[in-house]
């Protein structure tokens, strides 16, 4: 079974700082999709961002980037000029076979806080 | 706009009785929606994979009897948690995707206390 490992339980920068959330997995599949989620104090998951296994270039989307090594089983999530609305709980997903029924499987979560 | 619609928000109801959360697609067709558990500053657990049409499947550990799911139509499944008890109180989040490989859309999620 896939397990997802986020290693840092709590972070905390200041406002405008670049802060780095650290996520690695283990599977045997070749193929497979992995996911950053964002759970403000709503609760409401929001997707952040999101790599294809079979794709060497790191997804960014605006002030967010990935650093994915595949050998590694490594997924980290890099927040440029962070800001205060960025305070939230981080989870790092897998993201199962494609043709199985295609579950996430989420880590434990890390609780980012940007301080002003 | 909003693509996975949950409710209620927030349930409070008393030991041994039943209570129904719904999940709706709103803005695509779902043959497969997901229901997770999330205890307070944890992560989501995944519950169960409802089908439409068919019976879902459960994770292990889940009681299917306890956590019924029904998927009656393509946009709309719900979880019904029957004879529940205090140690079911927690908050439940349903989700559905679009197609293989796509992202996750997820509800609102569901505050249940059981009192």
């Amino acid at each position: 079974a896939q397990t997802v490992t986020q290693s840092q339980p709590e972070m905390s920068v200041q406002e405008a700082e670049t802060v780095t959330l650290s996520c690695t997995y283990d599977t045997s599949e070749s193929n497979y999709y992995l996911f950053w989620y964002k759970q403000p104090p709503s609760r409401q998951m929001i997707l952040v961002i999101r790599q294809e296994a079979y794709k060497q270039q790191n997804a960014t989307e605006n002030r967010f980037s990935v650093n994915f090594q595949k050998a590694a089983k490594s997924f980290s999530l890099k927040i440029s000029d962070s800001q205060l609305g960025d305070t939230a709980m981080y989870f790092c997903a897998f993201m199962g076979p494609i043709q199985g029924a295609q579950k996430l499987v989420f880590g434990q979560g890390t609780r980012l806080t940007i301080n002003p | 706009g909003a693509v996975v619609s949950q409710h209620p928000s927030r349930v409070i109801c008393k030991s041994g009785t039943s209570v129904k959360i719904e999940c709706r697609s709103l803005d695509f067709q779902a043959t497969t929606m997901f229901w997770y558990r999330q205890f307070p500053k944890q992560s989501l657990m995944l519950m169960a994979t409802s089908n439409e049409g068919s019976k879902a499947t459960y994770e292990q550990g889940v009681e299917k009897d306890k956590f019924l799911i029904n998927h009656a139509s393509l946009t709309l499944s719900t979880l019904t948690v029957t004879s529940a008890h205090p140690e079911d109180s927690s908050f439940y989040i349903c989700s559905v995707k679009r197609g293989v490989g796509t992202e996750a859309f997820f509800g609102q999620g569901t505050r249940l206390t059981v009192v």
